[in-house]
């Protein structure tokens, strides 16, 4: 069965901390998404991978940035966590070109920056 | 710019009707189409595409269809059922997803 598991599903920090949040998917998929999801807004990609240290600015990639040292491992990392930055964070992968844009998910990490 | 939108963000539906969700797009070189669903606390999960060559496709309960003259997407559901209350996003493909605002689906008995 298809899994993408995410670190943390609740999280809380403070202004200006550094920010990790973590996805693992165990489904030897190439291509990996975070996403952020805010109401009135929905999904909004922010950076992906289609391999392992390959890396791909998304639509909101400011104040962002990830990594990728492990096919199966995409980190997303917020360098110096501000309040806008308070959301849902949603990570995914799919597999090769066929598949690319069939996506599954993680079922998210509810960040609050106070 | 919204690439993709979906301009009702709630729908109400009384079990063993229809629920038809609308979704409208700009880009006319999208050619591959997709709905999510989210249940709170969830992420998305696939539920059916369509390609840009088929005006239909149809899964069970559950028939996308695609207006190109128009721009437009809809997802019928029929019959509707509680278990169908979510939201539901549209997608849509170029080099990567563009997805919609979401609109939740409330099936009340």
């Amino acid at each position: 069965d298809v899994k993408v598991t995410q670190s943390s599903r609740y999280l809380v920090k403070r202004t200006g901390e550094k920010v990790f949040l973590e996805c693992v998917q165990d489904m030897d998929h190439e291509n990996m998404f975070w996403y952020r999801q805010d109401p009135g807004l929905g999904l909004r990609l922010i950076y992906f991978s289609y391999d392992v240290k390959m890396k791909e600015k998304g639509d909101i990639p400011e104040g962002y940035s990830v990594s990728r040292e492990k096919k199966e491992r995409f980190s997303l990392i917020l360098e110096s966590a501000s309040t806008n930055q308070t959301s849902m964070y949603l990570c995914a992968s799919s597999n090769g070109l066929a598949g690319l844009y069939e996506q599954y998910f993680g079922p998210g990490t509810r960040l609050t920056v106070t | 710019d919204q690439q993709v939108k979906q301009n009702s963000p709630s729908l109400s539906v009384q079990e063993g009707r229809i629920s038809i969700l609308n979704c409208d797009y700009t880009n006319s070189m999208f050619d591959y189409f997709l709905w999510y669903k989210k249940y709170p606390a969830e992420g998305p999960t696939f539920l059916i595409s369509i390609s840009s060559i088929k005006d239909k496709n149809e899964d069970g309960r559950f028939t996308v269809f695609l207006n190109k003259s128009a721009k437009h997407l809809s997802l019928h559901i029929v019959p509707s059922q509680p278990g169908d209350s979510a939201v539901y996003f549209c997608a849509a493909e170029t080099d990567k997803l563009i997805f919609g605002t979401g609109t939740r689906l409330q099936v009340f008995p």
